[in-house]
């Protein structure tokens, strides 16, 4: 079966720094990986995916990530953090199944 | 246009009473899910359709019932509320590629 652990419930960083938040999964087969943003009361939003091809993806708002299967890791990076990037961000893995196994969840804090 | 949309947004209801979460998707997609999301944010899946049809229904209390009229539409019904049912409750649908899009949700609070 299919899981993924995000490392860190909460991030913090400064307006400006790079962002990094970490997700690590399990997969019987190769995974489809995807990280997601929740704003808060709303739903959750696509901010990228990794299906074949190209390991670096890149996604909206600047965000992109790196599948490295070595590590079996999936982590998400910015360069710059904007006050608009606080939010919850989950990583995902969809198996054999097609069903999507959620992490935990990272909030992600940026301060001025 | 909304691609997935969930009625009603907020929901407060008493323990004991049944009560239903519409949820219609405009993507033509064939599968359709219910997840829950509890107080610390952690995401469960309750429940999958594909074209009307269960596919997936993890260990979830037999109080809740997903029905599927047509392939844009799951809803879900919840007999008896209990405390613990208070929760956000989110339906998705698969697109190509596995991508899920994810409705706004319904905040239930049972009291």
């Amino acid at each position: 079966a299919q899981s993924v652990t995000q490392l860190g419930s909460h991030v913090s960083v400064s307006e400006g720094a790079l962002v990094l938040l970490r997700c690590n999964y399990s997969s019987s087969v190769p995974p489809y990986l995807f990280w997601y943003v929740q704003y808060p009361n709303q739903g959750l939003q696509l901010l990228l995916k990794y299906t074949t091809g190209a390991t670096l993806v890149k996604g909206i708002n600047g965000f992109e990530a790196e599948f490295k299967k070595s590590e079996t890791s999936f982590h998400l990076t910015k360069p710059s953090a904007h006050m608009s990037d606080a939010a919850e961000y989950f990583c995902a893995v969809s198996g054999p199944a097609r069903d999507m196994r959620f992490g935990a969840g990272t909030r992600l804090t940026v301060k001025p | 246009d909304t691609a997935v949309s969930q009625t009603p947004k907020y929901l407060v209801t008493q323990m004991g009473n049944d009560k239903s979460i519409k949820c219609e998707q405009n993507l033509g997609h064939d599968t359709m899910y219910w997840y829950k999301q509890d107080s610390k944010k952690f995401l469960k899946i309750m429940f999958s359709y594909n074209n009307k049809e269960l596919i997936i229904n993890e260990t979830v209390p037999n109080r809740f019932s997903p029905k599927s009229p047509d392939k844009a539409h799951l809803n879900l019904h919840i007999n008896s509320l209990e405390l613990g049912d208070s929760a956000v409750y989110f339906c998705a649908s698969r697109g190509v590629g596995d991508e899920q899009f994810f409705g706004p949700g319904t905040r239930l609070t049972v009291l």
